[in-house]
């Protein structure tokens, strides 16, 4: 059974530049949520997806936009980099416990 | 809103000795309690979690109790090896939307480092 799946696992880019970021949820799973890791930091909730919409936002810009498509896989979206946004993304998949979060290993964004 | 506050690390233990991290929260409402585990250059891997106040967690020799009167949910373990080296992060969860999970709000994280 395999676990949650991100790629790529590293990714450089300048500012200005957009980025799309990929996870595939746990087998079984239908709700896809997606985190931002500074260094030294816990992660921060961006937003999270079921039956393919937008069900809650944290507090991030529209920069920050996302898909789920019908096979609950998910995608990630940052337009106009900046530095800041350099980061560890973490995608998280639930499936009929909704408390239970399951992550991935993450995608490492250098932003220069 | 909701908030986790955990003690700062890092925490530095010898090999077998008693680990405690501390936990806090402030939630609306009642929320369910995590702690997940980092290991270096990895994602997070959940290590135990409490649903309800008063219920245990517990998993590889750590354990932690969801205590609402106090709003914490410390972490504990008798004996920790050089292996559980890695940052642990506490975390809360709010109550799901139906169909829905729910987000997860995260302490800062208190890395811990076991030495022989």
């Amino acid at each position: 059974d395999a676990g949650v799946t991100q790629s790529p696992t590293h990714l450089i880019k300048t500012r200005g530049q957009q980025v799309t970021l990929r996870c595939s949820p746990k087998s079984g799973h239908d709700t896809v949520s997606w985190y931002q890791q500074a260094l030294g930091q816990g992660p921060q909730f961006i937003f999270q997806y079921y039956e393919e919409e937008e069900r809650q936002r944290g507090n991030f810009p529209d920069r920050f936009s996302g898909h789920q498509f019908p096979n609950y896989s998910s995608e990630l979206n940052v337009n106009a980099l900046l530095l800041g946004d350099s980061a560890l993304y973490l995608c998280a998949s639930t499936g009929l416990a909704p408390e239970t979060q399951y992550f991935g290993p993450g995608t490492r964004l250098l932003v220069l | 809103g909701n908030s986790v506050t955990q003690m700062e690390g890092p925490v530095t233990l010898s090999e077998e000795a008693f680990l405690t991290i501390n936990c806090t929260y402030t939630a609306t409402g009642y929320p369910s309690l995590f702690w997940y585990v980092q290991y270096p250059g990895e994602g997070l891997q959940l290590l135990l979690k409490a649903t309800k106040a008063d219920d245990k967690g517990s998993n590889k020799g750590f354990e932690a109790t969801y205590r609402k009167e106090t709003t914490s949910f410390h972490l504990e373990k008798g004996s920790v090896q050089v292996s559980d080296s890695a940052v642990y992060f506490c975390a809360l969860s709010d109550r799901g939307l139906t169909g829905g999970g729910n987000k997860l709000t995260f302490g800062t994280g208190t890395q811990l480092k076991v030495e022989l």
